[in-house]
């Protein structure tokens, strides 16, 4: 499995606050992912990328945007957050050999 | 992208082997077929994967039959600790470089009591 890591795994904000969820992974894969996970409900793409300078959106709409400079990073920014967008956020990647995904644990954000 | 359904809810009972089954009739040529277990308040846990016929690993069985509209995830003798969320997955098996898209069902909650 793949080393991934999310930070921070709660947030609570309020209203209006710009907030970024980071997501990095030791192992070199190119494949990242983004989803959205309302509670007791299913998985959402929100954004994928193939690689450095690679991002785009998923089957999903989302206020938020993504960034990929870096291999190892694949932070997902909120430029004014609000209540609707309280939800968790989980980072995944692909491992290049089999191409099954991996979760990291997640980030639960609460916006008041 | 693939449609999948999946039951929404199973109970079972601790020692008892598990089937759940996936349907995805639009599966495409490429896509592979994942399933993953999800705990609450938890990322997804890779269990298996499988393109055809039958694949096993140390935890769990996939069946897929010839046409691969659908797939059944089985769990030999299951205990309290696998009561959890499983999604069927179905997705580019990524042998390009488009990258993996992957359509989550909704999940089966399985609920294992004692």
């Amino acid at each position: 499995e793949a080393d991934i890591y999310q930070t921070p795994r709660y947030l609570v904000i309020g209203t209006g606050k710009k907030i970024t969820l980071e997501c990095s992974q030791t192992m070199g894969h190119d494949k990242m992912y983004w989803y959205q996970q309302d509670p007791g409900m299913e998985l959402h793409l929100i954004h994928y990328s193939y690689g450095v300078n690679s991002t785009e959106k998923g089957d999903l709409s989302s206020e938020s945007t993504v960034s990929r400079i870096r291999t190892e990073h694949f932070p997902l920014t909120l430029e004014s957050a609000r209540p609707s967008h309280t939800s968790q956020y989980l980072c995944a990647i692909s491992d290049r050999n089999t191409d099954t995904q991996y979760f990291g644990p997640g980030t639960r954000l609460t916006v008041l | 992208l693939a449609k999948i359904t999946q039951p929404i809810s199973m109970d079972s009972y601790e020692g008892q082997e598990v089937n759940i089954t996936c349907s995805h009739n639009n599966i495409a040529t490429n896509d592979y077929i994942t399933w993953y277990q999800q705990f609450p308040s938890q990322g997804p846990r890779f269990i298996i994967q499988g393109y055809k016929t039958k694949v096993t690993n140390e935890v769990a069985s996939l069946f897929i039959p010839a046409d691969r509209k659908s797939s059944t995830l089985s769990l030999p003798r299951v205990s309290l600790s696998d009561t959890a969320v499983y999604y069927c997955l179905v997705g580019d098996g990524g042998n390009n470089n488009a990258g993996n898209m992957l359509t989550f069902g909704g999940g089966t909650r399985l609920m294992v009591k004692p």
